[in-house]
């Protein structure tokens, strides 16, 4: 089945701590997306791809790094700088970064930091 | 700047209520409009869409059209059901080319 994992579903982290949330698309989307949802909010968009080896910062990328070495892969690395990192976290990819273009999410990981 | 304002909740309904939930949006040019659906602790999933003025989407009885001239993307559903209860998210993805979200729309049917 084609379709977009996230790994863990949960994740905890001291405060101080990098932590790195996974996701794996096997769409063979050109396009992938990360967002963070906080409680009765929408969701905001940290940083995306639209093809590999590339990638932009999007409306809250300060304290997050991503890293897209292969096409099927977007590795978001939460850093000790992000100041209030607790949040519900939802990778998304689309066939190409455009108009009309759906994306297709992941299941999300909810970080928590103790 | 691509804006989405949609109807404050909670909203909660008895089962086989009509369901409206508003959407507008500010944005140049010709956006692409979404319904996303996000049931409790998931991702969200395509609901509906609609890519231009006049459109009609729908998906599991629920249904949105595209008004271009009051700049509206409301969602509708004739009869609710207790399953239906998610949050919904309506968005844009325009001139940008990124999805710009609303802030959702929790709904709850009660049986």
């Amino acid at each position: 089945d084609g379709g977009i994992t996230q790994s863990p579903k949960y994740l905890f982290r001291k405060e101080g701590q990098n932590v790195t949330l996974s996701c794996e698309q096997n769409l063979n989307h050109d396009a992938m997306y990360w967002y963070r949802q906080d409680p009765g909010q929408g969701l905001r968009l940290i940083y995306y791809s639209q093809i590999v080896n590339d990638f932009q910062k999007g409306d809250i990328a300060e304290g997050y790094s991503v890293s897209r070495e292969k096409k099927e892969s977007f590795p978001l690395t939460v850093t000790s700088a992000q100041k209030n990192p607790t949040a519900f976290y939802l990778c998304a990819s689309s066939i190409a970064g455009g108009l009309n273009n759906e994306q297709f999410f992941g299941p999300g990981t909810r970080l928590t930091v103790l | 700047g691509d804006s989405v304002t949609q109807m404050e909740g909670p909203v909660t309904l008895s089962e086989e209520a009509f369901l409206t939930i508003n959407c507008t949006y500010t944005a140049t040019g010709y956006p692409s409009l979404f319904w996303y659906v996000q049931y409790p602790g998931e991702g969200l999933q395509l609901l509906l869409k609609a890519t231009k003025a006049d459109d009609k989407g729908s998906n599991k009885g629920f249904e949105a059209t595209y008004r271009k001239e009051t700049t509206s993307f409301h969602l509708e559903k004739g009869s609710v059901q207790v399953s239906d209860s998610a949050v919904y998210f309506c968005a844009l993805s325009g001139s940008a080319r990124q999805l710009t979200f609303g802030s959702g729309t929790q709904l709850t049917v009660l049986p």
